[in-house]
């Protein structure tokens, strides 16, 4: 079974810092896509960045980036230049494809930007 | 083109009654699937379902909880006899098909369900 660890309940940083959460996976397949999604306060689920694992580059999406790192299955997620619209929970999120396609989440990460 | 929508929204139930909770997926999905978010928690999967089959349930509880995706309509997440415990938000995700391949789960805004 997957499992999927965020160690860090809760962060807060000044708006325009720079600002990295952590996630840790458990697997034993060498194939498999990994995800950091937001929700704010609204609730709305939304997929910020994904990375395949094949891909040794590690996805960027504006101020977002991830250090992948497959070795130590660590999957961190990078916000740059962090706005008061950051602000929200921060799900990390594993998936495989065994013939179910069900996405494993870790706890969340509550982070406050501080204005 | 109207994204996946979950009514109703805010559900208040009192214990023993039952709830009935409706994902419509985005145009072109076929698949769809039930999380449960209990309250300071990250979403669990309960169920995942195609047109008129359940693929996988193995995160729904064995008693009270049924899905079901018919031919036509939407899918239908049932609890029946409720529970204060069942007090949650339930989020409805759909995907285009795909063997082998992420097709991108597109997530409802969910159904906050409140048990008295």
């Amino acid at each position: 079974a997957q499992t999927v660890t965020q160690s860090q309940p809760e962060m807060s940083v000044q708006e325009a810092e720079t600002v990295t959460l952590s996630c840790t996976y458990d697997t034993s397949e060498s194939n498999y896509y990994l995800f950091w999604y937001k929700q704010p306060p609204s609730r709305q689920m939304i997929l910020v960045i994904r990375q395949e694992a094949y891909k040794q580059q590690n996805a960027t999406e504006n101020r977002f980036s991830v250090n992948f790192q497959k070795a130590a299955k660590s999957f961190s997620l990078k916000i740059s230049d962090s706005q008061l619209g950051d602000t929200a929970m921060y799900f990390c999120a594993f998936w495989v494809n065994f013939g179910n396609e069900k996405l494993t989440f870790g706890t969340g990460t509550r982070l406050t930007i501080i204005p | 083109n109207a994204g996946v929508m979950q009514n109703p929204r805010h559900l208040v139930r009192r214990r023993g009654q039952e709830a009935r909770l409706r994902c419509s997926p985005m145009k072109g999905h076929s698949h769809v699937y039930w999380y449960r978010q209990l309250p300071e928690e990250g979403l669990k999967f309960m169920v995942y379902l195609q047109k008129e089959n359940i693929i996988d349930e193995s995160g729904m509880p064995k008693e009270r909880f049924s899905a079901e995706f018919p031919k036509e309509g939407p899918s239908i997440l049932r609890i029946q006899q409720v529970v204060r415990g069942d007090s949650a938000a339930y989020f409805c995700a759909s995907s285009k098909p795909g063997q082998g391949i992420y097709n991108e789960q597109f997530f409802g805004p969910g159904t906050r369900l409140t048990v008295l």
